[in-house]
């Protein structure tokens, strides 16, 4: 399969200050990009859709202005949580499609936890 | 509206002791069913993906079955690594890339 990563892996940051998430596939030209939150014990929740050189399409409670995506090439995406506070902390998860692959192949996550 | 229901929630078994998770599903126009395996703190790691009923794909201990209705995940003969979330996804209609995602079954394997 093809692989994803994503950078940092932890977060630790002040409540007010601004966290970017990288995230990036490594064998295969992603198309499409998905940004996902997880809660403990629960599954993922689907934040945004973002596809190369678009706009980001967000699920519907999301906050635009507060979760700033960005797909500027066909291997990068990046989430930035402006102004975090607590209840931003949170388990965040990337995946990719694209290519000849109809599967979504996700990241490793990133905990980020907003003091 | 398309639904993804999984069940059990959660599954004990001795190693060794084969079962079957459930996986079914209500939608319109499937374009692909999968199965990944997420280990606490990490992200989910693909296993398989079925598209027509009667189609079977397999890896190591574990087998996917697909009917119009439903998917199970067979493990044979399980040892504890295969401790984990099993989560099943479909894909549905045209032109859209998103997956709806079940609950998921957490396995536990004892030694």
């Amino acid at each position: 399969g093809a692989v994803v990563s994503q950078h940092p892996s932890w977060v630790i940051c002040k409540s007010g200050t601004s966290v970017k998430i990288e995230c990036r596939s490594l064998d295969f030209q992603a198309t499409t990009m998905f940004w996902y939150r997880q809660f403990p014990k629960q599954s993922l929740m689907l934040m945004a859709t973002s596809n190369e050189g678009s706009k980001a399409t967000y699920e519907q409670g999301v906050e635009k202005d507060k979760f700033l995506i960005n797909h500027a090439s066909l291997t990068l995406s990046t989430l930035t949580v402006t102004s975090a506070h607590p209840e931003d902390s949170s388990f965040y998860i990337c995946s990719a499609s694209g290519g000849h692959y109809n599967e979504q192949f996700f990241g490793p996550g990133t905990r980020l936890t907003v003091l | 509206e398309d639904q993804v229901t999984q069940s059990p929630e959660a599954l004990r078994l001795q190693e060794g002791e084969s079962s079957s998770l459930n996986c079914s599903y209500t939608v319109s126009g499937l374009r692909g069913l999968f199965w990944y395996r997420q280990d606490p703190g990490k992200g989910p790691e693909f296993l398989f993906t079925l598209y027509s009923a009667g189609e079977e794909k397999e890896k190591e201990r574990l087998k996917a079955t697909l009917t119009k209705k439903e998917s199970f995940l067979h493990i044979t003969a399980p040892k504890p690594e295969d401790s984990a979330t099993y989560l099943c996804a479909v894909k549905v209609g045209f032109g859209n890339e998103k997956l709806t995602f079940g609950t998921g079954t957490r396995l536990t394997i004892i030694p």
